[in-house]
């Protein structure tokens, strides 16, 4: 069971702007920022979003990260059928002194 | 850009040591936090532990009793040992590092490819 929770599955068509949620606790999310990766099958994660809304060198602008208390959201606009992976959050935990993830959301593009 | 890279058995028996070593390239250990996650398969990712290059470590709490992880600076290296293994601890095993330096806040920029570990007799 993951500290952080996401739905298991996310879908949209090419074109359409999805969000996935992602809800903590004010140990967690409530008191720290929230980063996103994003997952191919088969390979390793990948720093999508940090520091709530920040986006690495690389990252599209499609892709946008937000907070508000103990939940964020990462949203996909304009979604491409590229964009089909698992997607998670993670968050420092004060209580656990170390960072937590959710459970991972696979996003399947129709 | 940093590269790194797991290497270990990739089969280990119950009650066994697992074993792990993650090599940095393009770029140093020092300044920076390491961390090794894992995945076990088809599940989310949890973080086993952080070691910075001074040797401090950090733990979670639920596998603290097993586990060390140790730096080898002149090698450009850190490890990864986890006690009396069973099936539980089957997973894909990950190195990766914190982003900014001097900092650990879940901020992982760098991943190693993984290395699946299966605990079976």
């Amino acid at each position: 069971q993951s500290v952080l929770t996401q739905p298991p599955s996310a879908s949209g068509t090419p074109g359409q702007r999805v969000t996935i949620s992602c809800s903590g606790s004010t140990s967690n999310i409530g008191r720290n920022t929230v980063n996103w990766y994003q997952q191919f099958p088969g390979t390793a994660p990948k720093l999508l979003i940090y520091n709530n809304n920040q986006r690495p060198s690389g990252v599209p602008d499609r892709f946008s990260g937000s907070k508000s208390g103990t939940s964020a959201s990462l949203a996909i606009s304009g979604l491409q059928s590229e964009d089909e992976a698992d997607y998670h959050c993670a968050a420092w935990d004060d209580s656990l002194n170390g960072p937590v993830f959710g459970g991972g959301t696979k996003l399947t593009v129709l | 850009q940093v590269q790194l890279q797991e290497s270990g058995p990739g089969l280990v028996k119950p009650s066994e040591t697992l074993s792990l070593t993650c090599t940095v390239s393009r770029g140093s250990i020092s300044t920076f936090y390491w961390s090794w996650i894992r995945q076990p398969p088809g599940n989310g990712l949890e973080w086993i532990g952080y070691v910075f290059y001074t040797g401090y470590t950090m733990y979670n709490p639920s596998l603290q009793s097993r586990v060390t992880i140790s730096v080898d600076t002149s090698n450009n290296q850190f490890s990864l040992k986890l006690t009396s293994v069973t099936a539980a601890d089957t997973a894909l095993y990950y190195c990766a590092r914190e982003g900014r330096e001097g900092y650990a806040d879940s901020n992982f920029d760098s991943w190693g490819q993984g290395t699946l570990v299966t605990v079976s007799s």
